[in-house]
């Protein structure tokens, strides 16, 4: 089976440090996503990756940046967190194309007080 | 506008009844994929099925079953006799031929509490 995992389950930060949330895949997959998921508002596309060191930007990139030097490694950046970036962050994978299903980690749920 | 529209953000049923969770989209294309998948309280979703749209054969499997109606761009999700390990909560999505990168739309969820 696919996995995607991420670094962590929980984190706590202070407001104004850097964050890097890190995320891999052991199947190969070419694309790979951030997402942020906030009660009533479903998923949120931060950013996406569908090659090495290839990004776009989704619908909510402010505040965030992404690095993908290895195709199997997904980063997402906080270059100074905010308190209205807590919220749970989901990576996902999938092979390519528009009919693939997207493989999810288990998430990380990020505080910033 | 919203792609993908999950009208019930939260229901709550008694163990052994059973459930629709509703699903409409909205696309032009006419080459598209819908999803759902499951988010349990551990936090993974969890694909649960996929459909295309020239497939408007309605699937069945287990206590699972989904209605695809092309005529009223509905995708609706049915938990038979439902159990309390099917409490969390359910995203449909759409995929569209016809863009690249970010072709996923997701709903914004509904809540799914079942009672024992």
């Amino acid at each position: 089976d696919v996995k995607v995992t991420q670094s962590s389950r929980y984190l706590v930060k202070r407001t104004g440090e850097k964050v890097f949330l890190e995320c891999v895949q052991d199947m190969d997959h070419e694309n790979m996503f951030w997402y942020r998921q906030d009660p009533g508002l479903g998923l949120r596309l931060i950013y996406f990756s569908y090659d090495v060191k290839m990004k776009e930007k989704g619908d909510i990139p402010e505040g965030y940046s992404v690095s993908r030097e290895k195709k199997e490694r997904f980063s997402l950046i906080l270059e100074s967190a905010s308190t209205n970036q807590t919220s749970m962050y989901l990576c996902a994978s999938t092979p390519g194309g528009f009919n693939e299903k997207l493989f999810f980690g288990s998430g990380t749920q990020l505080s910033v007080l | 506008a919203q792609k993908v529209t999950q009208a019930q953000t939260e229901i709550s049923v008694v163990e052994k009844e059973d459930v629709t969770l509703d699903c409409v989209y909205e696309t032009r294309d006419t080459t598209y994929y819908l999803f759902w998948y499951k988010q349990p309280p551990s936090g993974e979703l969890v694909f649960l099925i996929r459909r295309n749209s020239f497939d408007e054969q309605n699937e069945i499997s287990g206590r699972y079953s989904w209605n695809f109606q092309k005529s009223t761009s509905s995708f609706n999700f049915t938990i038979t006799a439902s159990q309390v390990v099917d409490s969390a909560v359910y995203f449909c999505a759409l995929s569209e031929a016809g863009r690249t990168g970010n072709q996923f739309y997701f709903g914004t969820g509904t809540s799914l509490t079942v009672i024992p």
